[in-house]
């Protein structure tokens, strides 16, 4: 399986300052039609897990934009630009390119 | 909008069954792949199996840790994806959730809690 690493696990951050989520795979997440699926998911405390980004950098509909998402191959990124208070909760990259699906361990964001 | 409602959790012995329904609406049902996940309480996401549309022959594929346990199927004309799960382990304890797609899973339902004692 591909396994996904996350860093940090846990990220303070100050209100209205930028908050970045790195993601890396073991093995390279390009499949042989050139798609990389490679999707972040945002899960607020007592909710389900919402996606934000999809193909590594596609902001899903309603998706503020201050979300972005980079990277290629293997090590991928998750910024926000300016944290809000909504922000805080948990956020898990999962790639979809090799079977089986496989997440990363999640990256809390809290206020500091 | 695109909804998708879990129900069927509960409390169950270890070795029991239990089925799990994702009613979903909102989006033509027979067009997309469906995917269960799981979350146990405090931890990360996993993912649990799938089911293709009927244009991929509606086939599955489940983690090693539930195949030959759990089997996924689809009623189209329902628009509902089940999860029968059997041969229950403790281990099991989760909030399972579906979710529409497989490699890009978008929309998730907000989850069932399955508990299973010993």
């Amino acid at each position: 399986d591909v396994v996904m690493t996350q860093s940090p696990l846990s990220l303070p951050v100050t209100l209205g300052q930028p908050a970045s989520i790195s993601c890396r795979s073991s093995q390279r997440l390009v499949d042989s039609a050139g798609n990389t699926y490679l999707n972040w998911f945002q899960q607020r405390p007592g909710q389900s897990p919402r996606r934000l980004i999809y193909k590594v950098s596609e902001r899903d509909s309603g998706v503020p934009d201050r979300f972005s998402g980079s990277g290629s191959g293997t090590d991928f990124t998750l910024k926000i630009s300016r944290v809000e208070a909504e922000d805080v909760g948990v956020y898990y990259c999962m790639q979809g390119t090799h079977w089986p699906n496989t997440f990363g361990q999640g990256t809390k964001l809290e206020i500091k | 909008e695109v909804q998708l409602v879990e129900s069927g959790g509960g409390l169950v012995q270890s070795g029991r069954s239990l089925r799990l329904s994702c009613t979903a609406s909102g989006f033509t049902f027979g067009e997309y792949a469906m995917s269960w996940f799981r979350q146990a309480p405090g931890k990360g996401l996993e993912w649990v199996g799938v089911i293709r549309s009927e244009a991929y022959g509606a086939t599955t594929d489940y983690a090693a840790s539930v195949k030959g346990r759990f089997t996924i199927s689809r009623d189209d004309s329902k628009g509902i994806a089940y999860l029968q799960m059997n041969s229950l382990k403790t281990e099991d304890t989760a909030v399972y959730y579906c979710s529409r797609g497989r490699l890009d899973v978008d929309c998730w339902g907000q989850g069932t809690l399955v508990t299973v004692s010993s």
